[in-house]
């Protein structure tokens, strides 16, 4: 069974710009949730989706914006790229919707650097 | 708000020591609390999680226990191998917050053989 998958791995941007990050899912997988992890920062939580509805948001600008399509797959987009959106970006997948007592599972994640 | 926080790394040991990695957690409601464990390169891989008080989780020879009283869930594992060199991360989840996990700051461990 294929794992959650990230596109592109690794990505180098220049502010200003804008930027999309794609992740499929495990196969059967209904819920994606897409995490920033930076080393000062942390891992923070930025968004979920679940049937093609965000059912959370993190505390992120509003530059920071994902979908999610029927099949699941889901895409995040931040726009107007300033030096601190250099990050890994990690995208998690899961079956259920809730209560979450259940793994997440996580893809290896998309490294971008903005210059 | 909820929060997580671990002991401060990095944590260096030699191959068959003891490790133990603090993590104590602030929340409303009734958490689930999780371990996950980052290798060099990939994403996160979840190594053990507890859904109630006095649960104890375990995977890999790796144990944690759900202490409600003292609001922990600390890490151990008798005997550490240099593929357990990893950065370690407690997280929580409460009932209401679908897929969103508070991390603590992630310890990093390196085993020396």
């Amino acid at each position: 069974k294929a794992g959650v998958t990230q596109t592109p791995r690794y990505l180098i941007k220049t502010r200003g710009q804008q930027v999309t990050l794609s992740c499929s899912p495990i196969s059967g997988h209904r819920s994606v949730s897409w995490y920033q992890q930076t080393p000062g920062q942390g891992l923070q939580f930025l968004f979920e989706y679940f049937s093609e509805t965000q059912r959370n948001k993190g505390n992120f600008p509003g530059r920071f914006s994902g979908r999610q399509f029927s099949n699941s797959r889901s895409e995040m987009n931040v726009s107007t790229l300033e030096l601190g959106d250099s990050a890994l970006y990690l995208c998690a997948s899961r079956w259920g919707e809730s209560p979450n007592t259940g793994e997440l599972f996580f893809g290896e994640g998309s490294r971008l650097t903005v210059l | 708000g909820d929060s997580v926080t671990q002991m401060e790394g990095p944590v260096t040991l030699s191959e068959e020591a003891f490790l133990t990695i603090n993590c104590t957690y602030t929340a409303t409601g009734y958490p689930s609390l999780f371990w996950y464990v980052q290798y060099p390169g990939e994403g996160l891989q979840l190594l053990l999680k507890a859904t109630k008080a006095d649960d104890k989780g375990s995977n890999k020879g790796f144990e944690a226990t759900y202490r409600k009283e003292t609001t922990s869930f600390h890490l151990e594992k008798g005997s550490v191998q240099v593929s357990d060199s990893a950065v370690y991360f407690c997280a929580l989840s409460v009932e209401t917050s679908g897929s969103r996990l508070t991390f603590g700051e992630g310890t990093q461990l390196t085993v020396n053989p």
